[in-house]
């Protein structure tokens, strides 16, 4: 399976402020996903984002705060802007190849806000 | 709407003692059922996918089963490397050639030595 990776691992901002994730996959792959884990909570999806198309975004969740790139098919980027403490969470990058194979995560950055 | 109920939300097994962790699911039109394990710090990582009720898969001490409305991930015999938590996911078809997974909450797994 791909190897994802993460960067930063864990970041700690300010109240408005915003911080761009980024994910590097060792391979091409054509699906990427964002989700966000908060604690105690399941793993929710913020959005898809297929190379050559935009963002597909998951109710509750807009592009104005959570912009996405995917400039190509290894690497892709979540931004969280303005950001407040309800923020605070952990955002973890995921690929898939094809419908017929599973989804694989990175280990996530975890993020709080003060 | 989609809902996956993962239980029980811990568990505290002895070394040795074997047990089962449930997910019960309602989702229109399941194409599949997933199972991950998470460490701390760690992102999910793939265990196993069911398609049909009364598949079976098997990976050392672990055995994943699926019904209709349920699925069990038993485990035989745990050791501490067994501690984790567990989620549970179902995935369905969202259109224009996607498919969508929704997670349970998980089960925290604790094994004692």
């Amino acid at each position: 399976s791909a190897v994802i990776s993460q960067k930063p691992s864990r970041d700690i901002c300010q109240r408005g402020t915003s911080l761009t994730i980024q994910c590097q996959v060792d391979s091409q792959v054509t699906m990427m996903f964002w989700y966000r884990q908060q604690p105690g909570q399941s793993l929710t999806l913020i959005a898809t984002a297929n190379q050559g198309s935009e963002a597909t975004y998951e109710s509750g969740f807009v592009i104005d705060k959570f912009p996405i790139s995917r400039p190509n098919l290894t690497f892709s980027t979540l931004t969280v802007s303005n950001m407040s403490p309800e923020d605070s969470s952990i955002y973890l990058c995921s690929t898939r190849q094809d419908p017929n194979q599973p989804q694989h995560f990175g280990d996530g950055t975890r993020l709080s806000i003060l | 709407e989609d809902q996956v109920t993962q239980s029980p939300e811990a568990l505290r097994l002895q070394e040795g003692e074997s047990s089962s962790l449930n997910c019960s699911y309602t989702v229109s039109g399941l194409r599949g059922l997933f199972w991950y394990r998470q460490d701390p710090g760690k992102g999910p990582e793939f265990l196993f996918t069911l398609y049909s009720a009364g598949e079976e898969k098997e990976k050392e001490r672990l055995k994943a089963t699926l019904t209709k409305k349920e699925s069990f991930l038993h485990i035989t015999a745990p050791k501490p490397e067994d501690s984790a938590t567990y989620l549970c996911a179902v995935q369905k078809y969202s259109g224009a050639g996607s498919y969508q997974l929704t997670f349970g909450k998980g089960t925290k797994l604790s094994v004692i030595p």
